[in-house]
C-alpha cells in the first residue's frame, strides 16, 4: 500500500532557529505535494504546496523543497517564532486521501 | 474561514447514543470528505464523496455512515456510540475528486464529539 512517512515526529527549536520536516513517500504517482499546519484544538491549514515540475517553492519564512527522484520533500521554516509551534502534516497522497503521521513543531522563546 | 462550515461545534453524548454531524462545503466544491482526530492521533480519513456519490472509504466503522446530498452538503452518522469514538471530527472539501491536478483541500473547523 501507500506509505507516507514524516521525519521527525517531534523538533524542538529555539527562536530564530530554522526548522525543517522531510517527507517521504511512496507513490511515484505523486504530483501535488502540501503541507498543512495544525494548532492545537485547531483545523489543518494549507501553509505551502508545490506542484512536481517545481523544484522548489519559497513564501516569506517558509519553503518546500521536492526531490521527486528519491521521492521526498520538506518544508523549511527560518527564523522561527512560537507561533510556529504545531503540528505540521505532509499529504503528497493526497489523492489517496493520506496524511503523514505529523511533525509536533515547539519553538521556545 | 475556510468556506467549510460544520455543526454542531460540541457535542457531548452518552454511550450507546447516536448522533449525526453535519457539513456545507466551500461553494462549488463537489468533493466532502470525513476525517477523524482522536487525541494525539494523526487524520484518519474516514470517507469521500463526490458529487453526490460515494468514491472513497477509509477506515470508517460499521457503525458510521455517510451521505452527500443534492445540494452537496454532507453528513457523517455515529451511532451505537463508544467511549473510544470521542474525537475531532473534520470535514473538508475541494472542487475536484483528489489533488492529483494541484486541487486543495479545505477543512471545516471540525465538531468536537465526547462520549461519557
Amino acid at each position: 500500500g501507500e506509505n507516507v512517512e514524516q521525519h521527525p515526529s517531534t523538533l524542538s527549536v529555539q527562536e530564530g532557529d530554522s526548522a525543517v520536516i522531510k517527507c517521504t513517500y511512496s507513490d511515484s504517482a505523486s504530483n501535488y505535494f502540501p503541507w498543512y499546519k495544525q494548532e492545537l484544538g485547531k483545523r489543518p491549514q494549507l501553509i505551502i504546496d508545490i506542484r512536481s515540475n517545481v523544484g522548489e517553492k519559497k513564501d516569506q519564512r517558509i519553503a518546500v523543497t521536492l526531490n521527486k527522484t528519491a521521492k521526498h520533500f520538506s518544508l523549511h521554516i527560518t527564523e522561527t517564532q512560537p507561533e510556529d509551534s504545531a503540528v505540521y502534516f505532509c499529504a503528497p497522497l493526497w489523492g489517496k486521501l493520506t496524511f503523514g503521521q505529523g511533525t509536533i513543531l515547539t519553538v521556545h522563546p | 474561514d475556510s468556506g467549510v462550515t460544520q455543526t454542531p461545534k460540541h457535542l457531548i453524548t452518552a454511550t450507546g447514543q447516536r448522533v449525526t454531524l453535519r457539513c456545507s462545503p466551500r461553494s462549488g466544491d463537489l468533493s466532502v470528505y470525513w476525517y477523524q482526530q482522536s487525541l494525539d492521533q494523526g487524520l484518519q480519513f474516514l470517507i469521500q464523496y463526490y458529487n453526490g456519490e460515494e468514491r472513497a472509504k477509509g477506515n470508517i466503522l460499521e457503525r458510521f455512515s455517510a451521505q452527500q446530498f443534492p445540494d452537496l452538503h454532507s453528513e457523517l452518522n455515529l451511532s451505537s456510540l463508544e467511549l473510544g469514538d470521542s474525537a475531532l471530527y473534520f470535514c473538508a472539501s475541494s472542487v475536484a475528486l483528489d489533488s492529483k491536478g494541484g486541487n486543495t483541500i479545505y477543512f471545516g473547523e471540525g465538531s468536537w464529539l465526547t462520549v461519557v
